[in-house]
């Protein structure tokens, strides 16, 4: 059965700290997992990784993938309060339904 | 472009209501999904839609039906609400690229309808 876990499932952490969360899965025949911020309504798309290795970069925020361990992480440096929210990670497997699996998110709080 | 509008935002149900939940996109997108999401349970898929007249069951599918009769449009209907059907319902939608490597892109999602059955 296709799984994903992320960990921790919550997390509090204050201003200017660094942060790291874990996503691990198992899947069959892996096409390619996604990170989602969510606030109080829609989850918004973060990153999209196919291949092992490379680093996805935005600000603040990077990931990157291990396809032979399966896993990722999602860093952000330098925390703000904006940063609060739900994380989520999403794996798509073999389809061309283009459906996900999600894990079940890892809320982050940054206080000031 | 408004993206992925779902209505109603909220609504309160009584024990073996129906309601129908509607999603509509202006991205021209073919894949279309419905979600819920409870606490410490992430997203989980109920149905989903590859296109136009086209539709199939994801992870929990039971207690709720779908149509898919214009592309824009993605209807979720319950037809005999349960107490075990509150959550929150999140509609989304994604396409193909049509051509190497063929890549799902990501999914856009609604800001969700807030459903309590009492």
């Amino acid at each position: 059965e296709d799984k994903v876990v992320q960990s921790p499932l919550s997390l509090v952490v204050h201003e200017g700290d660094t942060v790291t969360l874990n996503c691990s899965y198992e899947v069959t025949n892996f096409r390619s997992l996604l990170w989602y911020k969510q606030e109080k309504k829609a989850p918004t798309f973060l990153f999209m990784l196919t291949s092992s290795g490379i680093e996805k970069k935005s600000g603040r925020l990077s990931s990157i993938l291990d396809k032979k361990e399966l896993f990722s992480i999602l860093n952000i440096t330098a925390t703000q309060t904006g940063d609060s929210a739900v994380y989520l990670c999403a794996v798509r497997g073999s389809s061309n339904t283009g459906k996900l699996i999600f894990g079940q998110g890892t809320t982050l709080q940054v206080k000031p | 472009n408004a993206g992925v509008t779902q209505t109603p935002k909220f609504r309160v149900l009584k024990t073996g209501q129906s309601m129908t939940l509607l999603c509509a996109q202006d991205m021209n997108h073919e894949y279309m999904y419905w979600y819920r999401q409870d606490p410490g349970m992430g997203l989980r898929l109920i149905h989903y839609s590859v296109g136009e007249g086209t539709t199939a069951k994801g992870e929990v599918p039971d207690g709720y039906n779908v149509s898919r009769l214009k592309k824009q449009n993605f209807l979720l209907g319950l037809e005999s609400a349960a107490p075990s059907q509150t959550s929150v319902y999140f509609c989304a939608s994604s396409y193909l690229v049509r051509g190497p490597p063929y890549s799902n892109q990501p999914q856009h999602f609604g800001d969700g309808t807030r459903l309590s059955i009492l």
